[in-house]
Protein backbone atom coordinates (compact mmCIF):
# COMPACT_ATOMS: atom_id res chain seq x y z
CA UNK A 1 0.00 0.00 0.00
CA UNK A 2 0.93 3.30 -0.54
CA UNK A 3 1.71 5.35 2.24
CA UNK A 4 1.91 9.15 2.56
CA UNK A 5 2.00 10.85 5.51
CA UNK A 6 2.05 14.48 6.77
CA UNK A 7 3.55 15.86 9.98
CA UNK A 8 0.88 17.37 11.85
CA UNK A 9 -2.95 17.07 11.60
CA UNK A 10 -4.01 20.35 13.34
CA UNK A 11 -1.62 23.29 13.37
CA UNK A 12 -2.43 26.51 14.90
CA UNK A 13 0.17 29.40 14.01
CA UNK A 14 0.08 33.74 14.29
CA UNK A 15 0.36 36.04 11.42
CA UNK A 16 4.01 36.41 10.16
CA UNK A 17 5.14 32.96 11.69
CA UNK A 18 7.30 31.25 9.13
CA UNK A 19 5.29 27.45 8.80
CA UNK A 20 6.87 23.92 7.80
CA UNK A 21 4.23 21.39 7.06
CA UNK A 22 6.15 18.52 6.01
CA UNK A 23 5.47 15.37 3.74
CA UNK A 24 6.57 12.12 3.44
CA UNK A 25 6.16 9.03 1.01
CA UNK A 26 7.52 5.28 1.49
CA UNK A 27 7.51 4.67 -2.23
CA UNK A 28 10.40 5.99 -4.57
CA UNK A 29 7.91 8.54 -5.83
CA UNK A 30 9.53 10.85 -8.09
CA UNK A 31 6.37 13.18 -8.24
CA UNK A 32 4.88 14.84 -5.23
CA UNK A 33 2.44 17.80 -5.06
CA UNK A 34 0.97 20.05 -2.58
CA UNK A 35 -2.92 21.44 -2.96
CA UNK A 36 -4.79 23.33 0.00
CA UNK A 37 -8.51 22.83 -0.31
CA UNK A 38 -11.09 25.54 0.34
CA UNK A 39 -14.79 25.32 0.58
CA UNK A 40 -16.45 25.61 -2.59
CA UNK A 41 -12.97 25.83 -4.06
CA UNK A 42 -12.14 22.38 -4.15
CA UNK A 43 -8.21 21.33 -4.98
CA UNK A 44 -5.76 23.96 -6.11
CA UNK A 45 -2.29 22.99 -6.86
CA UNK A 46 -0.03 25.25 -4.82
CA UNK A 47 3.97 23.58 -5.98
CA UNK A 48 4.73 20.15 -7.21
CA UNK A 49 7.94 18.28 -7.64
CA UNK A 50 9.60 15.93 -10.26
CA UNK A 51 12.78 14.65 -8.36
CA UNK A 52 15.05 15.70 -5.79
CA UNK A 53 16.02 19.69 -5.56
CA UNK A 54 13.62 20.31 -8.76
CA UNK A 55 10.41 22.37 -8.25
CA UNK A 56 7.19 23.64 -10.50
CA UNK A 57 4.76 26.18 -9.37
CA UNK A 58 1.54 25.10 -9.55
CA UNK A 59 -1.37 27.10 -9.54
CA UNK A 60 -1.45 29.44 -6.15
CA UNK A 61 2.51 29.77 -5.20
CA UNK A 62 1.97 32.70 -4.22
CA UNK A 63 3.09 33.17 -0.30
CA UNK A 64 4.27 29.76 -0.83
CA UNK A 65 8.32 27.85 -1.05
CA UNK A 66 8.75 24.36 -1.18
CA UNK A 67 12.26 22.24 -0.18
CA UNK A 68 12.43 18.46 -1.74
CA UNK A 69 15.75 17.62 -0.20
CA UNK A 70 15.07 13.98 -0.44
CA UNK A 71 13.15 12.07 -2.48
CA UNK A 72 10.87 10.46 0.36
CA UNK A 73 9.91 14.06 1.71
CA UNK A 74 8.41 17.24 0.23
CA UNK A 75 8.12 20.10 2.06
CA UNK A 76 5.67 23.21 1.84
CA UNK A 77 6.99 26.62 3.35
CA UNK A 78 4.85 29.65 4.09
CA UNK A 79 7.36 31.80 4.76
CA UNK A 80 5.56 34.56 6.60
CA UNK A 81 1.80 32.88 7.40
CA UNK A 82 -1.30 35.30 6.88
CA UNK A 83 -4.72 34.53 8.20
CA UNK A 84 -5.76 34.28 4.63
CA UNK A 85 -3.41 30.85 4.11
CA UNK A 86 -5.91 29.37 6.52
CA UNK A 87 -6.71 26.10 5.11
CA UNK A 88 -6.69 22.48 4.60
CA UNK A 89 -3.53 21.34 3.25
CA UNK A 90 -2.72 18.26 1.05
CA UNK A 91 0.11 16.35 0.25
CA UNK A 92 0.19 13.77 -2.73
CA UNK A 93 2.56 11.51 -4.23
CA UNK A 94 2.14 10.03 -7.98
CA UNK A 95 1.87 5.93 -8.30
CA UNK A 96 3.52 5.70 -12.14
CA UNK A 97 1.84 1.95 -11.92
CA UNK A 98 -1.44 3.26 -10.89
CA UNK A 99 -0.92 6.36 -12.76
CA UNK A 100 -2.57 8.14 -9.98
CA UNK A 101 -1.76 10.44 -7.12
CA UNK A 102 -2.30 9.42 -3.69
CA UNK A 103 -3.07 11.74 -0.65
CA UNK A 104 -1.84 11.75 2.69
CA UNK A 105 -4.01 12.54 5.87
CA UNK A 106 -3.78 16.70 5.32
CA UNK A 107 -3.01 19.20 7.79
CA UNK A 108 -5.72 21.98 9.10
CA UNK A 109 -3.65 25.06 9.50
CA UNK A 110 -5.36 28.06 11.83
CA UNK A 111 -3.49 31.23 10.88
CA UNK A 112 -4.66 33.52 13.68
CA UNK B 1 -6.94 27.61 -18.06
CA UNK B 2 -7.96 23.60 -18.02
CA UNK B 3 -11.19 22.92 -16.45
CA UNK B 4 -13.03 20.28 -14.71
CA UNK B 5 -16.73 20.74 -13.83
CA UNK B 6 -18.96 19.04 -11.18
CA UNK B 7 -22.25 20.05 -10.05
CA UNK B 8 -21.74 20.56 -6.82
CA UNK B 9 -24.94 19.24 -5.09
CA UNK B 10 -25.74 18.28 -2.95
CA UNK B 11 -27.20 15.19 -4.33
CA UNK B 12 -29.81 13.22 -2.18
CA UNK B 13 -29.97 9.64 -3.04
CA UNK B 14 -32.67 7.31 -1.21
CA UNK B 15 -31.14 4.31 -0.06
CA UNK B 16 -30.76 1.81 -2.50
CA UNK B 17 -31.17 3.73 -5.24
CA UNK B 18 -28.72 4.55 -8.36
CA UNK B 19 -26.24 7.82 -7.49
CA UNK B 20 -25.15 9.39 -10.79
CA UNK B 21 -22.39 12.00 -10.86
CA UNK B 22 -21.39 14.01 -14.00
CA UNK B 23 -18.04 15.63 -14.83
CA UNK B 24 -16.88 17.55 -18.01
CA UNK B 25 -13.26 19.03 -18.58
CA UNK B 26 -12.19 20.47 -21.31
CA UNK B 27 -8.33 19.68 -21.85
CA UNK B 28 -9.26 17.50 -25.15
CA UNK B 29 -5.80 15.91 -25.01
CA UNK B 30 -6.62 14.06 -21.42
CA UNK B 31 -6.02 10.54 -21.45
CA UNK B 32 -6.23 9.65 -17.78
CA UNK B 33 -9.68 9.85 -15.58
CA UNK B 34 -10.87 9.10 -11.79
CA UNK B 35 -12.63 9.58 -9.40
CA UNK B 36 -12.16 10.27 -5.68
CA UNK B 37 -13.99 10.21 -2.79
CA UNK B 38 -13.39 12.39 0.11
CA UNK B 39 -15.43 11.87 3.74
CA UNK B 40 -15.76 15.06 5.37
CA UNK B 41 -12.64 16.29 7.21
CA UNK B 42 -10.92 13.31 5.45
CA UNK B 43 -8.03 13.50 2.55
CA UNK B 44 -9.32 12.03 -1.01
CA UNK B 45 -9.26 8.22 -1.97
CA UNK B 46 -9.10 7.11 -5.05
CA UNK B 47 -12.08 4.75 -6.09
CA UNK B 48 -11.79 4.86 -9.60
CA UNK B 49 -9.88 4.96 -12.56
CA UNK B 50 -10.81 5.30 -16.45
CA UNK B 51 -8.43 5.33 -19.85
CA UNK B 52 -11.03 4.13 -22.35
CA UNK B 53 -14.04 4.73 -24.03
CA UNK B 54 -16.76 3.25 -22.01
CA UNK B 55 -17.96 1.61 -18.95
CA UNK B 56 -15.50 0.31 -16.12
CA UNK B 57 -17.48 -1.54 -13.25
CA UNK B 58 -15.39 -2.39 -9.82
CA UNK B 59 -18.61 -3.50 -7.59
CA UNK B 60 -21.11 -1.51 -7.09
CA UNK B 61 -18.94 1.76 -9.05
CA UNK B 62 -19.23 1.98 -12.80
CA UNK B 63 -17.14 4.71 -14.31
CA UNK B 64 -18.11 5.70 -18.07
CA UNK B 65 -15.76 7.71 -20.31
CA UNK B 66 -17.02 9.56 -23.54
CA UNK B 67 -14.01 11.21 -24.75
CA UNK B 68 -15.11 12.56 -28.10
CA UNK B 69 -17.22 14.09 -26.03
CA UNK B 70 -15.49 15.28 -22.85
CA UNK B 71 -17.03 13.86 -19.60
CA UNK B 72 -16.97 11.22 -17.27
CA UNK B 73 -19.37 9.88 -15.13
CA UNK B 74 -19.91 8.02 -12.14
CA UNK B 75 -22.61 4.90 -11.16
CA UNK B 76 -23.21 4.39 -7.67
CA UNK B 77 -25.30 1.11 -7.26
CA UNK B 78 -27.39 -0.02 -4.45
CA UNK B 79 -26.15 3.44 -2.57
CA UNK B 80 -25.66 2.80 1.30
CA UNK B 81 -25.46 5.68 4.26
CA UNK B 82 -21.53 5.00 3.92
CA UNK B 83 -21.74 6.17 0.67
CA UNK B 84 -22.24 9.96 1.69
CA UNK B 85 -19.48 12.07 0.23
CA UNK B 86 -17.82 14.43 -1.48
CA UNK B 87 -16.79 12.69 -4.99
CA UNK B 88 -14.30 14.72 -6.52
CA UNK B 89 -13.20 14.17 -10.22
CA UNK B 90 -10.11 14.41 -11.62
CA UNK B 91 -8.16 14.62 -14.93
CA UNK B 92 -4.62 13.98 -16.13
CA UNK B 93 -3.30 17.25 -17.74
CA UNK B 94 -1.29 16.77 -20.81
CA UNK B 95 1.60 15.77 -21.01
CA UNK B 96 2.37 16.47 -17.41
CA UNK B 97 2.83 12.85 -16.48
CA UNK B 98 1.00 12.45 -12.91
CA UNK B 99 -0.19 16.54 -12.51
CA UNK B 100 -4.21 16.29 -12.30
CA UNK B 101 -6.98 18.84 -12.45
CA UNK B 102 -9.55 18.56 -10.08
CA UNK B 103 -13.17 19.20 -9.81
CA UNK B 104 -14.84 20.95 -7.06
CA UNK B 105 -16.53 17.95 -5.97
CA UNK B 106 -20.21 16.72 -5.64
CA UNK B 107 -21.51 16.16 -2.50
CA UNK B 108 -23.84 12.78 -2.02
CA UNK B 109 -26.27 12.18 0.17
CA UNK B 110 -27.83 8.70 0.56
CA UNK B 111 -30.79 8.71 2.84
CA UNK B 112 -32.15 5.82 4.60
Amino acid sequence: DVKVTQSSRYLVKRTGEKVFLECVQDMDHENMFWYRQDPGLGLRLIYFSYDVKMKEKGDIPEGYSVSREKKERFSLILESASTNQTSMYLCASFDPRQETQYFGPGTRLLVL
Amino acid sequence: QKEVEQNSGPLSVPEGAIASLNCTYSDRGSQSFFWYRQYSGKSPELIMFIYSNGDKEDGRFTAQLNKASQYVSLLIRDSQPSDSATYLCAVEETDSWGKLQFGAGTQVVVTP
